[in-house]
């Protein structure tokens, strides 16, 4: 089956460390990104990459790093400085078109509580 | 800066009752996008209607897009319990190269069983 999967489902964190959520897809697209969703608020944009070894940081990038190794993975990795990081994590992926924004195809989630 | 912003917040209606939730933005736009998210699940994209657009159809959902008015309705026809979730509309801005979409905040529909 084509998808995207985000590990693990559920993520607990003690003050100070550094986790990194995994993020892969085979749907052989070129963009991947990764929002936050706090409850009751809409997805706000971390990072994305449009293309291997790219990325740009969206709109709240602060305590947040990632890489783009490889085409079906993007792993984000929130760090200790991030001042507030328990949420809901959300990786997507789309088709990379020259003149729109198809469709993003998301992951089921990973929910990061810092104890 | 928030981009898409749906209204209502919330929504309630029994089965077979039809639901209409609205989206405004703020700058001009290539195409505006709808998405589900039943709770605590990803989001999972509905309908895309492109700014030259007026109105789209899928099954149960029509979509309108008023660009003069910066707005776009979502209209769900004979609601269902299973369409109980989180409704988010998504835009993409004009101009620029990267593919970025900017969520809303979403519309919590619940269907009554």
């Amino acid at each position: 089956d084509g998808g995207i999967t985000q590990s693990p489902k559920y993520l607990f964190r003690k003050e100070g460390q550094n986790v990194t959520l995994s993020c892969e897809q085979n749907l052989n697209h070129d963009a991947m990104y990764w929002y936050r969703q706090d409850p009751g608020q809409g997805l706000r944009l971390i990072y994305y990459s449009q293309i291997v070894n790219d990325f740009q940081k969206g709109d709240i990038a602060e305590g947040y790093s990632v890489s783009r190794e490889k085409k079906e993975s993007f792993p984000l990795t929130v760090t200790s400085a991030q001042k507030n990081p328990t949420a809901f994590y959300l990786c997507a992926s789309s088709i990379r078109a020259r003149m729109d924004t198809r469709e993003q195809f998301f992951g089921p989630g990973t929910r990061l509580t810092v104890l | 800066s928030q981009q898409g912003e749906e209204d209502p917040q919330a929504l309630s209606i029994q089965e077979g009752e039809n639901a209409t939730m609205n989206c405004s933005y703020k700058t001009s736009i290539n195409n505006l996008q709808w998405y589900r998210q039943n709770s605590g699940r990803g989001l999972v994209h509905l309908i895309l209607i492109r700014s030259n657009e007026r109105e789209k159809h899928s099954g149960r959902l029509r979509v309108t897009l008023d660009t003069s008015k910066k707005s776009s309705s979502l209209l769900i026809t004979a609601s269902r319990a299973a369409d109980t979730a989180s409704y988010f509309c998504a835009t993409r801005h004009s101009g620029g190269s990267n593919y970025k979409l900017t969520f809303g905040k979403g519309t919590l529909l619940t269907v009554n069983p």
